[in-house]
């Protein structure tokens, strides 16, 4: 089974401040990924996707991509209490059949 | 266009009995996931379907079978319920290599 590795939290960032959210996965192969928000008791929320190695900014969002260090990761910038979730990564498998998540990381932004 | 809807929102269900959970995908999108979330962890992986056959599989036992139907619509059963078996089942719906749209989710209690 391939893996996707997250840093559990919790992450706590005073508001204003940048909350940095890592996550690595075993799957070589693997060319989609994605970030989805969970607030207690919902569902995840897709807030980012990206395909190529680099940076993708998408308001106070930017995923950051390296395949060859298997690594993705996001920023959020001035973080607010709102942003207050667990972040969840994916990565698509290689066949395209499947996304595997990693457990998340609960990120708790105080005001 | 509406989004990804599941039924019912929440179930308690005896051991050893079955279930049947349901999920209307986002309107064009011909590809339908299942995931079992537990308290804590990440999403996990059951099936996928796309036009109406399962084309990938997680580490689920037998026990766990689903449907894909004409209008994309979908079925996850569960027979002899486990305790452990207990957690939310989200659907996720999408098209070609883009995110995934998940539902609301059904809350599972087995007793």
């Amino acid at each position: 089974q391939k893996e996707v590795e997250q840093n559990s939290g919790p992450l706590s960032v005073p508001e204003g401040a940048i909350a940095s959210l890592n996550c690595t996965y075993s799957d070589r192969g693997s060319q989609s990924f994605f970030w989805y928000r969970q607030y207690s008791g919902k569902s995840p929320e897709l807030i980012m996707s990206i395909y190529s190695n680099g940076d993708k900014e998408d308001g106070r969002f930017t995923a950051q991509l390296n395949k060859a260090s298997q690594y993705v990761s996001l920023l959020i910038r001035d973080s607010q209490p709102s942003d207050s979730a667990t972040y969840l990564c994916a990565v698509r498998n290689q066949a395209g059949t499947a996304l595997i998540f990693g457990k998340g990381t609960t990120l708790s932004v105080s005001s | 266009e509406t989004g990804v809807t599941q039924s019912p929102t929440h179930l308690i269900k005896t051991r050893g009995q079955q279930v049947t959970l349901r999920c209307s995908s986002q309107s064009g999108h011909n590809t339908v996931s299942w995931y079992q979330q537990a308290l804590g962890q990440g999403p996990q992986f059951i099936f996928q379907y796309y036009r109406e056959e399962e084309n990938g599989r997680g580490n689920f036992p037998p026990r766990f079978s689903g449907l894909q139907f004409p209008n994309y619509s979908s079925e996850l059963n569960v027979n002899a319920l486990e305790l452990d078996d207990s957690a939310l089942y989200l659907c996720a719906s999408s098209l070609a290599q883009g995110g995934y749209t998940f539902g609301s989710g059904t809350r599972l209690t087995v007793v």
